[in-house]
């Protein structure tokens, strides 16, 4: 069965230092990988996916997040963060292929951004 | 193109009370999931629907809750007597297609129940 793992439920980091939300995600077939940003109150927008191809994806934002089918992970990098990345970030994977919409959800990591 | 629209943003119901949540999907989507996301967590998948049909309902609690996607108009969570341990943030999704890999979030109903 596929599961998400997202370590770390709150990250803080200081306004221009580099950004990293761990995802490690367990999948019995090749697993498709997102990355979402909800702000407060809002709705979950797409940062990035992985499907096929290019290990090393990048997003809106400056979010990039680098495949590693040995490591069972799918990371989230920025090098410099900026206030606004302040949200709640979640990684997702898909359940069923065809299925784009159904998807199995981290627990979300809290980034909060310092001045 | 206006994005998935849902209504109401945030709805207030007594125990026992109906709650019908509604959901618009991107023009040119027919394809509707709902999530809910309860406090503290991340979203949980509930349905899967096409138009006219429920094609995977295996997120759905077995009683009180039902969706319906109808051949004309949004989409519908029901959710009947309603209990405290419902109160929470519903989203819906919707895609192009089954091939997209992509779903298109709406801002969710908070459902508060009192």
């Amino acid at each position: 069965a596929q599961s998400v793992t997202q370590l770390g439920s709150h990250v803080s980091v200081s306004e221009g230092a580099l950004v990293l939300l761990r995802c490690n995600y367990s999948s019995s077939v090749p697993p498709y990988l997102f990355w979402y940003v909800q702000y407060p109150n809002q709705g979950l927008q797409l940062l990035l996916k992985y499907t096929t191809g290019a290990t090393l994806v990048k997003g809106i934002n400056g979010f990039e997040a680098e495949f590693k089918k040995s490591e069972t992970s799918f990371h989230l990098t920025k090098p410099s963060a900026h206030m606004s990345d302040a949200a709640e970030y979640f990684c997702a994977v898909t359940l069923v292929k065809n299925q784009g919409g159904k998807l199995i959800f981290g627990q979300g990591t809290e980034l909060s951004v310092k001045p | 193109n206006a994005g998935v629209m849902q209504n109401p943003r945030h709805l207030v119901r007594r125990r026992g009370q109906e709650a019908r949540l509604r959901c618009s999907p991107m023009k040119g989507h027919s394809h509707v999931y709902w999530y809910r996301q309860l406090p503290e967590e991340g979203l949980k998948f509930m349905v899967y629907l096409q138009k006219e049909n429920i094609i995977d309902e295996s997120g759905m609690p077995k009683e009180r809750f039902s969706a319906e996607f109808p051949k004309e108009g949004p989409s519908i969570l029901r959710i009947q007597q309603v209990v405290r341990g419902d109160s929470a943030a519903y989203f819906c999704a919707s895609s192009p297609s089954t091939a997209n890999t992509e779903a298109f979030f709406g801002q969710g109903t908070r459902l508060t129940v009192v």
